[in-house]
């Protein structure tokens, strides 16, 4: 089974700190994404990468930045939080070519910003 | 650009009852997918629909694809109260890594 881990399920942090996201799959996953999940939203893309070093903006990628230095871990960073970037953030993987394209997703990392 | 809308938003009903939600999208996808959410957990795969007419059932769950009508659908049959939860659609748009998510729907199913 694909396993998607994320470092924190709760994170609270002030307005201006520094944040990381830690996503880790364990299944060689060429491909991985950071969405943020917000009520009556959905799923927005922030950023994807298709490969180690490599990114793509999402659709809000505004106030984040992302890293992939090896292929499991991809990280998602707050400059600087702002209080609205309190959300839901979820990341997950694909192989291309496999499952359909199917996405695999961590269990999410709930963080407040105060 | 791909939309996903999905309806209803809410949705309450009564154990043994059926129902059905939709999802249409604005362009070709040529794959769309079929989530389940608990509260504060992630999403579970329960669909992927590849081809027109493709029909997939799971449980109490049907789900179909109509590339025609540009629309997708969850039917539950005789629901029960576990499978209460919110339910996400996404369609890929094609040839992309970008996958475009419905804003979900609330289901409550009251004993």
């Amino acid at each position: 089974d694909v396993k998607v881990t994320q470092s924190s399920r709760y994170l609270v942090k002030r307005t201006g700190e520094k944040v990381f996201l830690e996503c880790v799959q364990d299944m060689d996953h060429e491909n991985m994404f950071w969405y943020r999940q917000d009520p009556g939203l959905g799923l927005r893309l922030i950023y994807f990468s298709y490969d180690v070093k490599m990114k793509e903006k999402g659709d809000i990628p505004e106030g984040y930045s992302v890293s992939r230095e090896k292929k499991e871990r991809f990280s998602l960073i707050l400059e600087s939080a702002s209080t609205n970037q309190t959300s839901m953030y979820l990341c997950a993987s694909i192989q291309p070519g496999q499952d359909y394209y199917e996405q695999y997703f961590g269990p999410g990392t709930r963080l407040t910003v105060t | 650009e791909l939309k996903v809308e999905q309806n209803p938003l809410f949705l309450s009903m009564q154990e043994g009852k059926n129902y059905t939600i939709y999802c249409n999208y604005s362009t070709t996808s040529d794959r769309l997918y079929w989530y389940r959410q608990d509260p504060g957990k992630s999403l579970e795969s329960l669909f992927v629909l590849l081809s027109n007419g493709a029909v997939k059932q799971e449980g109490r769950l049907m789900a179909s694809l109509d590339t025609k009508a540009r629309l997708s659908t969850l039917h539950i049959t005789a629901a029960v109260h576990d499978l209460s939860a919110t339910y996400f659609c996404a369609g890929r748009i094609s040839g992309t890594y970008k996958y475009i998510f419905g804003t979900g729907t609330r289901l409550k199913v009251l004993a």
